[in-house]
């Protein structure tokens, strides 16, 4: 089935720093997500990406769609203790009888205040 | 507030004990989903409902039941729980099946079977 391959697995960071994940996929996707999800919750939205090439913001996060549609990456600038958590990127599919989520494998983010 | 609930948020049970993991939905949402997260796996699809009375599998189904008789509740059923049902699990509901990206997630549930 269709895969998601996010990178890294975790990171440890100190406060201040800038932050690069990815995704990558054998598939294309006609959606990426970005979510997080603190600890003992539940994931939340962060970015919804729609367009092949598009390149979204959310205050300290941006967030691309590749151009081939085969991958995206999220940047968090100047990272602030807050920002721990498991990221999440999912490629959204729709076919003729439903639809799903596929999510990676997740990035945990550790902040060094 | 709009929002999805489940329970229980933990659970600790025997193997061969039947257990339900109850989820509701206050947002008259057509779409919900059942996931599990298991560390290094990330997110994977259990079953899922487009409407009432409508399910089918995701990508691991086996071992895992649910009915969708309302549209607010989607109850996961393990019939018979196994150790490698051990796992944290989300339930999960969005507008309808085209708006995927709008899904509200809800806290987990914790689930040891030993």
């Amino acid at each position: 089935g269709q895969q998601l391959n996010q990178s890294p697995q975790s990171m440890f960071i100190q406060e201040g720093e800038d932050v690069s994940m990815n995704c990558t996929s054998s598939s294309i996707f006609n959606t990426w997500l970005w979510y997080k999800q603190d600890p003992g919750e539940g994931p939340v939205l962060l970015i919804a990406l729609y367009k092949a090439g598009e390149l979204t913001s959310n205050g300290r996060l941006t967030a691309q769609f590749g151009i081939t549609r085969k991958d995206s990456f999220l940047n968090i600038s100047a990272s602030i203790p807050s920002d721990v958590g498991i990221y999440f990127c999912a490629g959204q599919v729709i076919y003729n009888q439903g639809g799903k989520l596929i999510f990676g494998q997740g990035t945990e983010l550790s902040v060094k205040p | 507030e709009a929002q999805v609930t489940q329970n229980p948020r933990y659970l600790i049970t025997v193997t061969g004990k039947k257990l339900t993991v109850t989820c509701s939905q206050n947002m008259n949402h057509e779409y919900m989903s059942w996931y599990r997260q298991d560390p290094g796996l990330g997110l994977r699809q259990i079953y899922y409902s487009m409407n009432v009375e409508v399910t089918d599998k995701g990508d691991v189904p086996e071992g895992y039941k649910v009915s969708r008789k309302e549209k607010r509740n989607f109850p996961l059923i393990l019939e018979s729980p196994s150790p490698n049902q051990t796992s944290l699990y989300f339930c999960a509901s969005s507008p309808k099946t085209g708006q995927l990206y709008e899904q509200y997630f809800g806290p987990g549930t914790r689930l040891t079977v030993t």
